[in-house]
């Protein structure tokens, strides 16, 4: 059964600073996987999809890398901004013959950035 | 930009009574899903939904539950006889694919219906 890591469960850096995410997951056939964005009541917010063929992918300030060998992805924010202040969360989506639509989640890091 | 919509944005019932929530899917999206999120706890898949038919369900996704595309636009999710523990955060999301092929299927998600059983 696969499961989904997020560490640290919470973050607080400053405002400016380079940061990083960190997600783990037990079961490397995957087809991809999604960080999502969360804020606090609200609804998920697609980031960044990495299809299981893919190192990386970039958007804006945010880029996201996949190792699935080791069943790592890290999501790096540059420059961090009070309004990046959110809940981040993985998602993969699973490679067999059943099953393979559901996207399982990690349980996330809340990110604090202070101003 | 298109975006998936669910109405209501909070529901409040009693314990036993048939609660049906609502989502607009974006419209040239093919695959239809439902997530909850139990308060404090990780989202967890419930059901996905292809050419008017459960393609897959999980464990959570019983008797109580089903899903219907009554139209060509609505997608909702019904449960007949709430329990307490089905209070939740309920998501629903669509894609254009799913399967193997490239970035059309990145799953988009609603803003999400606070599910509250007393």
């Amino acid at each position: 059964k696969q499961e989904v890591t997020q560490i640290p469960a919470a973050l607080s850096v400053p405002e400016g600073e380079n940061l990083v995410l960190n997600c783990s997951f037990t079961d490397s056939a995957i087809y991809n996987l999604q960080w999502f964005r969360q804020d606090p009541g609200k609804g998920l917010t697609s980031l960044l999809l990495i299809q299981s063929s893919q190192r990386e992918q970039t958007s804006g300030r945010l880029n996201a890398s996949l190792d699935k060998s080791s069943g790592r992805s890290t999501l790096y924010i540059a420059a961090s901004q009070p309004g990046d202040s959110a809940t981040y969360l993985c998602a993969v989506r699973p490679r067999s013959n059943f099953g393979n639509e559901k996207l399982t989640f990690g349980t996330g890091t809340r990110l604090t950035i202070i101003p | 930009e298109p975006e998936v919509t669910q109405t209501p944005s909070h529901q409040v019932t009693q314990m036993g009574q048939e609660v049906i929530l609502r989502c607009v899917p974006i419209s040239n999206h093919l695959y239809f899903y439902w997530y909850r999120q139990i308060l404090g706890q990780k989202v967890e898949f419930l059901v996905s939904f292809y050419n008017n038919e459960i393609s897959e369900k999980s464990e959570i996704f019983d008797d109580q539950f089903s899903v219907e595309r009554p139209d060509g636009s609505n997608f909702t999710l019904k449960i007949r006889s709430t329990k307490l523990e089905d209070s939740a955060m309920y998501f629903c999301a669509s894609s254009y694919l799913a399967g193997r092929r490239g970035f059309y299927n990145e799953q988009f998600f609603g803003p999400g219906t606070r599910l509250t059983v007393l």
